[in-house]
């Protein structure tokens, strides 16, 4: 089936640096990537939709400025987050589509964890 | 490790029948449990969850409930809607790590 990777696995980084996380389709191309954030048990929370070649699209309330994202080729996004800080701490996780797969449905990568001390 | 594990799809069902998707898991401590629906071209959206055994969560029609000796957090609705048709995916969350199922394409036809 198709795969979904993201790197790193957990990354620990100091209050005001950037992070950035990648997100691959190993064995398809993927023409819309999503962006996720999950809290402790809570549900997972959209953050963005990519399409490749475009810019992306933001969900409500999530700041795009601090929130970067490329989908710069059919097989890559990045999330950088930005001058990260404590509240930024969460567990972050992406997933893929394309229209030449299983109708529309979605694969996910298998998160990144971020701390931000 | 923990894992979710669906039934796979798809499933074509006429408007109004009975819906079952089976969902069950393994986990090590006591996670919440989820399920999300996505329509062609959206992201995920959350349709209910439960945080604890014999929760029952409900949305839209739809139910679920937290079975912890089952190990099983299975969807059910009553009488189906050609609009129901989407992906839908069992999930569960322990700490601030989430596992998904691999989704259950659900077909209605009027």
């Amino acid at each position: 089936g198709a795969v979904v990777s993201q790197h790193p696995s957990r990354v620990i980084c100091k209050s005001g640096t950037s992070v950035k996380i990648e997100c691959r389709s190993l064995d398809f191309q993927a023409t819309t990537m999503f962006w996720y954030r999950q809290f402790p048990k809570q549900s997972l929370m959209l953050m963005a939709t990519s399409n490749e070649g475009s810019k992306a699209t933001y969900e409500q309330g999530v700041e795009k400025d601090k929130f970067l994202i490329n989908h710069a080729s059919l097989t890559l996004s990045t999330l950088t987050v930005t001058s990260a800080h404590p509240e930024d701490s969460s567990f972050y996780i992406c997933s893929a589509s394309s229209p030449g797969l299983a109708e529309e449905t979605q694969y996910f990568g298998p998160g990144t964890r971020l701390l931000v001390l | 490790g923990d894992s979710v594990t669906q039934m796979e799809g798809p499933v074509t069902l006429s408007e109004e029948a009975f819906l079952t998707i089976n969902c069950t898991y393994t986990a090590t401590g006591y996670p919440s449990l989820f399920w999300y629906v996505q329509y062609p071209g959206e992201g995920l959206q959350l349709l209910l969850k439960a945080t604890k055994a014999d929760d029952k969560g409900s949305n839209k029609g739809f139910e679920a409930t937290y079975r912890k000796e089952t190990t099983s957090f299975h969807l059910e609705k009553g009488s189906v809607q050609v609009s129901d048709s989407a992906v839908y995916f069992c999930a569960l969350s322990e700490d601030d790590k989430i596992i998904f199922g691999k989704g259950t394409r659900l077909h209605i036809l009027p």
